[in-house]
């Protein structure tokens, strides 16, 4: 089985731009989290969609946004990009969230310059 | 409320030793507890994850050690090797809640010496 995949693996932008990451969940993974990584930040949730419905939702400004598609695809959007930004944002894939095992996607690095 | 605190921040350990990481968290609602491995480069990897139905789980040389009445758990790497040197991240969540929010601890990065 494929693991979760992201694209594209790297991204440079400057501020002010807007920019969309997509991410490919396991064959049959209903639910797909967003979280992004900084050095201080650590590991932090963004959103959940599950059957293309937004379920939960971190505290992120509303420049962060999501969508899933019916196939369980999803996109994130950030729009006015800002310095602080830069990060690694991973996506993970379960098969309907809560207790279930959560598959990470290697992540998209993101440098806002 | 919502966070998860994680000691050390890095570890050393020579080969062949015990590798232990510590988790504490406030919330009680909180009944499912993954623990992650990251290497450079990659995704977060599922190592092993428990319920607080169970003190301890054992898989392999990892074993995680639960203690609800004081709100922590710990992760135990027996037998360390250098191919353990990564980044280890605690969670937990609420699992009954079907959403699949995880909330990380900040991280302890391990290397282990031949």
């Amino acid at each position: 089985k494929a693991g979760v995949t992201q694209t594209p693996r790297y991204l440079i932008k400057t501020r002010g731009q807007q920019v969309t990451l997509s991410c490919s969940p396991i064959s049959g993974h209903r639910s797909v989290s967003w979280y992004q990584q900084t050095p201080g930040q650590g590991l932090q949730f963004l959103f959940e969609y599950f059957s293309e419905t937004q379920r939960n939702k971190g505290n992120f400004p509303g420049r962060f946004s999501g969508r899933q598609f019916s196939n369980s695809r999803s996109e994130m959007n950030v729009s006015t990009l800002e310095l602080g930004d830069s990060a690694l944002y991973l996506c993970a894939s379960s098969l309907h969230g809560g207790g279930d095992t959560q598959y990470f996607g290697p992540g998209t690095r993101l440098t806002v310059l | 409320q919502q966070q998860v605190k994680q000691s050390p921040q890095s570890l050393i350990v020579q080969k062949g030793g015990i590798s232990i990481i510590n988790c504490a968290y406030e919330n009680t609602a909180f009944d499912y507890f993954p623990w992650y491995q990251q290497f450079p480069g990659k995704g977060p990897a599922l190592l092993i994850a428990i319920r607080p139905d169970v003190s301890e789980k054992k898989e392999g040389r990892f074993t995680i050690s639960f203690n609800k009445s004081a709100k922590q758990f710990s992760l135990h790497i027996m037998d360390s090797q250098p191919g353990d040197s990564a980044t280890y991240f605690c969670a937990a969540s609420i699992g009954s809640s079907n959403t699949g929010k995880l909330i990380f601890g900040q991280g302890t990065t391990l290397q282990v010496k031949p």
